[in-house]
């Protein structure tokens, strides 16, 4: 992930819309990716993850899409919720080593 | 019951305090991990411990130590607690064996006055 500072990047969308997250990661070796969803008073909870030799994976209602040319990662959410209400936060992580955490993106949904 | 149980929730102390913030987890897994989380910025590892008797430095150490009394226990501690370390902690484990993911406790949010 790529820290850019304090504020924390904002997306609001119309209940049932579709969402989309990016992430940029700074690691071109980074071999594994995972998105986090953090709501209000709660730890990270895993959404989905991918590896560097898949362009796409896809979840129940989520989708994450990689591209390793440009080092950018996002999150589709499919008909998004008033649940899916959050802060998103990527991470990735070179085999062996820590994962790297992006700033996070503060998902709205509106009624 | 969370798998990841941290205490406290909540703490605020003063400057120069001890502090100790212990994570307890029911997962087996072998590999924990402290982290601090600042507004706006991602999450920043403090310490990392694979077993009982591995612990690690992670990006941020300075000025807090670990102990990892079991394998279900990890502590975080600030030896003299400093205003710039008001922010919100969290513990995490993982099981290589299970995948890499970390599985995350709630959170201690610390002030220090």
């Amino acid at each position: 992930g790529e820290s850019v500072g304090l504020h924390l990047p904002t997306l609001s969308v119309q209940e049932g819309d579709n969402s989309i997250i990016n992430c940029a990661y700074s690691n071109s070796a980074s071999d594994y990716f995972i998105w986090y969803k953090q709501e209000s008073g709660k730890g990270p909870q895993f959404i989905i993850d991918i590896r560097s030799n898949m362009d796409k994976r896809q979840g129940q209602r989520v989708t994450v899409l990689l591209n390793k040319t440009v080092k950018h990662l996002s999150l589709q959410i499919a008909a998004t919720q008033p649940g899916d209400s959050a802060v998103y936060f990527c991470a990735d992580r070179l085999n062996g080593q820590n994962f790297v955490f992006g700033p996070g993106t503060r998902l709205s949904v509106l009624p | 019951d969370a798998d990841v149980t941290q205490t406290p929730r909540n703490r605020i102390t003063k400057t120069g305090k001890r502090i100790m913030l212990e994570c307890s987890q029911t997962k087996g897994h072998d590999r924990m991990y402290w982290y601090r989380q600042d507004p706006g910025l991602g999450l920043q590892l403090i310490y990392y411990s694979f077993d009982v008797k591995d612990i690690n430095k992670g990006e941020i150490s300075d000025g807090y130590s670990v102990s990892r009394q079991a394998q279900a226990k990890f502590s975080l501690s600030l030896e003299s607690a400093i205003p710039n370390q008001t922010a919100l902690y969290f513990c995490a484990t993982s099981d290589p064996r299970a995948g890499e993911k970390l599985f995350f406790g709630s959170g201690t949010q610390l002030s220090v006055l």
